[in-house]
Order: structure tokens, then sequence, then C-alpha cells
């Protein structure tokens, strides 16, 4: 079964500097089948990329996603004051479905 | 719209059962995989498993074996959860989400395990 590791545990930054979260996989992970979703206070999580690299429907464009084989980055150009929460890699497979989270980042306000 | 409307806020005792529900709508139920996800107070997110469209297979994380089970009514759009011999730990909001690749998700279902 693949682990995730998410690095850093928390990243405190200004709004309008960029955001790098890391997620690294225990093993290589199948088809990129990674996903990265963001989560507020009280709220359900928010799907933002899927397959390392793809946006999800209504995601802004200033989310990206990068990474291959057992590493993979979100990355936050400029930080809005909306986007101050905790993001979790997923990694999904087929066969057989299997999916796994990390222990999340936690992005906040410095 | 589509939508996921998860039932209320249950507290039970330790070795009871629980049912949560998740009613679908805005979409076509039988479509899509069906997932359940939970999270403790202060804890991440915790995969427990899935269902298929049909409700014919399932498919649980390796923790939640022999005490989890998801079904599904296809006549009423509406998703179930079980889970059995409840323990202080299992104490967490419990998240139906729709699709192989969830992107649609329920409000939550807080789950209290006191004695």
């Amino acid at each position: 079964e693949i682990v995730l590791t998410q690095s850093p545990g928390t990243l405190s930054l200004s709004p309008g500097e960029r955001a790098t979260l890391s997620c690294r996989a225990s093993q290589s992970v199948r088809n990129n089948y990674l996903a990265w979703y963001q989560q507020k206070p009280g709220q359900a999580p928010r799907l933002l990329i899927h397959g390392a690299s793809s946006r999800a429907t209504g995601i802004p464009d200033r989310f990206s996603g990068s990474g291959s084989g057992t590493d993979f980055t979100l990355t936050i150009s400029r930080l809005e004051p909306e986007d101050f929460a905790v993001y979790y890699c997923q990694q999904y497979d087929s066969s057989p479905p299997i999916f796994t989270f990390g222990p999340g980042t936690k992005v906040d306000i410095k | 719209q589509v939508q996921l409307v998860q039932s209320g806020a249950e507290v039970k005792k330790p070795g009871a059962s629980v049912k949560v529900s998740c009613k679908a709508s805005g979409y076509t139920f039988t479509s899509y995989y069906m997932h359940w996800v939970r999270q403790a107070p202060g804890q991440g997110l915790e995969w427990m498993g899935i269902i298929n469209p049909s409700g014919t297979g399932t498919r649980y994380a390796q923790r939640f074996q022999g005490r989890v089970s998801m079904t599904r009514d296809t006549s009423t759009g509406t998703l179930y959860m079980q889970l059995s011999s409840l323990r202080s730990e299992d104490t967490a909001v419990y998240y139906c989400a729709r699709g192989h690749l969830p992107d649609v998700w329920g409000q939550g279902t807080t789950v209290i395990v006191s004695s």
C-alpha cells in the first residue's frame, strides 16, 4: 500500500506570495493518479487537481500541479486570502480501487 | 444542482452500530462511484471505501474490513454507510463523495461515540 508524505506540515506565508507544497509517495503512483484537495475549517474538501496536473472544473489558474512517479508538487502562484487552508494530496488507483490521503499541509497567514 | 445531503448527527455508545445516509440529487445516481471518507477531530482525511454505480461491488480500506458496509438504494438515490462495533476512535465527521475521483461532497455527518 502506498504511503503519502506531505511537506512542510505548515507553511506560513503572506497574501501575494507563492506557495509550494510537496507530496511524496512511498512507491511510484501508477499513471500519475494523484489529486490535490483544499479544505477550509468546517467545510468538505474541494477537488483542485487530478492526474497530477489537470485543474478540476472552476479552479483558478493560480493553482497548478506537477510531478510524476513518487514526487509531486502543488503550486499556488499568488496567494489570495481565500487560499489559506489545509491541502491534501491523494493517490487513487483503479485496480483494485484504493485511495490514500496524505496527512495534509496547512497554509496559514504569516 | 448536484447535491449530496447527509443525515444528521449521531451519538452512539461503544459497541453499537451507526448507519449514515447520503441522498443524491441533480444527476444520474447510477452513473457514479461513491466514496465514504472520515475525519476525526483535528485530524486529516481517511478514506473508508468505495461502492460501484450499481451497488454490486464494494472495496473497503483494510482497517475497516469486517466492520463497515456500504450500500446504495438506486430507487431513491440514497447511499448508506454502516459502521459496527463502534469505539471512541470512530468519533469523526463522515463524508460521502461522488465519482471515482470525488468531485462533489456531502456536508458531513458528525458521529460521536461516547459512553
